[in-house]
Formats: structure tokens, C-alpha cells, sequence
């Protein structure tokens, strides 16, 4: 059974930096597109960062490119998000998503979340 | 990028047939897909690809598509559909993922 478990989310003051984790189980990661999808309280769903199954590429919304780096290491089968510079927008549950299939949605599953609040 | 515009809010009674629509432009070319997501959870896919199912969901869901609106179907809709449901697709001129703002299924 595919299960994704994200990590690594707390309170951080502007301006800092805060890495998230997502464990991965139950399938071959090296196979599937990685995605960081983030939700801001009361809000909509908004797209972050995805990384190729080779981990060759990555593409980032506007709102997080040149702060946000996804990557994600095979021998842990476990996806990153490095968050620098964060700001008080950033301040959103952060779930993890498996494509499923190659690198592009549609994704199946997702994890359940990590909250990352960003407040002096 | 894409901009999907999905109503804020639709609301039918339970047993009745719930249509929930994404408008954009050049939809009609890209794969549309669909989540269902209930207070406190996260998300879980629900039609992709326009109109395929994953398994375990219901036949109740099924998608379309016509001009630039993708729909989601929700028939003899239940009380358990109450959710937020989301459009999404991949825009290739942007590299860029994009979700709809979603819409509120309220079942009176």
C-alpha cells in the first residue's frame, strides 16, 4: 500500500529557513514524479514544486522560485522541500503527492500534511 | 498561466444530481482531473483524465469535458459528499501546474 508521510513543519519567525520531508512506502519512488502542494488556512490548493522521477528536473510556482528547493534522495526514498527566506504567506499546510503515473498529475496519493506557520 | 474558474459553492439535495464545472481557457486540450477533499483531510483524486475513475470510487463520479468546461458528476448524491472538490491540469506553455479555486458541495 502506497503511504506518503510528510515531517518537519513548525513555527518559524520571517525570514528563516525550515526543510520538510516526505517518507515514502509501498512503490518504486525512482518511478514517479514528486509534488509539494500547499494550503493556506481557509484557502484553496496551490501548486509548489515538482520534481522528475530521475530527479533531473524541477519546476516551482512563481511565488516560491529562487526560495524553494525540492529535491529527494532514492536510497531513503524520502522527497525534500528547502524553504528559505520564508515569509508570513508561506504559512500553509504542506502535503507531499505521488504522480500516478511518470512525473505530471494526476497525483495518487497524497500524505497528510504538514503545518508550516511562518510569524514573529 | 491557466486560470480555472471553478463556482464557489453548490448545494443539492441529497438523491439528487450535483454538476460541478471548471471553465478555462484552452481546456479543451489539456487532461482535466478532479479531488474530493473533506474537512481536516487531504486531498484524494477522484476522476482523471477527463472521465477515468481510480478504483474505489464510486461510479456515482464521472467527468466531462465540452468547449472550455470540464465537469464533475456526482449522482445520487449522499450527505458523505460534502467536501471541497478541486479541477486541475498541467499547463505545458508554463510548466506549471494549476489547480481550480474549488468548489463547496453542500448537501441540504
Amino acid at each position: 500500500q502506497v503511504h506518503l508521510v510528510e515531517s518537519g513543519g513548525g513555527i518559524v519567525q520571517p525570514g528563516t529557513s525550515l526543510r520538510l520531508s516526505c517518507a515514502a512506502s509501498g512503490f518504486s519512488f525512482n518511478n514517479y514524479g514528486m509534488h509539494w502542494v500547499r494550503q493556506a488556512p481557509g484557502m484553496g490548493l496551490e501548486w509548489v514544486a515538482l520534481i522528475w522521477n530521475d530527479g533531473t528536473h524541477e519546476l516551482y510556482a512563481d511565488s516560491v522560485k529562487g526560495r524553494f528547493t525540492i529535491s529527494r534522495d532514492t536510497s531513503k526514498n524520502t522527497l525534500y522541500l528547502q524553504m528559505n527566506s520564508l515569509r508570513g504567506e508561506d504559512t500553509a499546510i504542506y502535503y507531499c503527492a505521488k504522480s500516478k503515473s511518470g512525473s505530471g498529475p494526476p497525483y495518487d496519493p497524497w500524505g497528510q500534511g504538514t503545518l508550516v506557520t511562518v510569524s514573529s | 498561466s491557466s486560470v480555472l474558474t471553478q463556482p464557489p459553492s453548490v448545494s443539492v439535495a441529497p438523491g439528487q444530481t450535483a454538476s460541478l464545472t471548471c471553465g478555462g481557457h484552452n481546456i479543451g486540450t489539456k487532461s482535466v482531473h478532479w479531488y474530493q477533499q473533506k474537512p481536516g483531510q487531504a486531498p484524494i483524486l477522484v476522476v482523471y483524465h477527463d472521465s477515468a475513475r481510480p478504483s474505489g470510487i464510486p461510479q456515482r463520479f464521472s467527468g466531462s469535458k465540452s468547449g472550455n468546461t470540464a465537469t464533475l458528476t456526482i449522482s445520487r448524491v449522499e450527505v458523505g459528499d460534502e467536501a471541497d472538490y478541486y479541477c486541475q491540469v498541467w499547463d505545458s506553455s508554463s510548466d506549471h501546474v494549476v489547480f481550480g479555486g474549488g468548489t463547496k458541495l453542500t448537501v441540504l
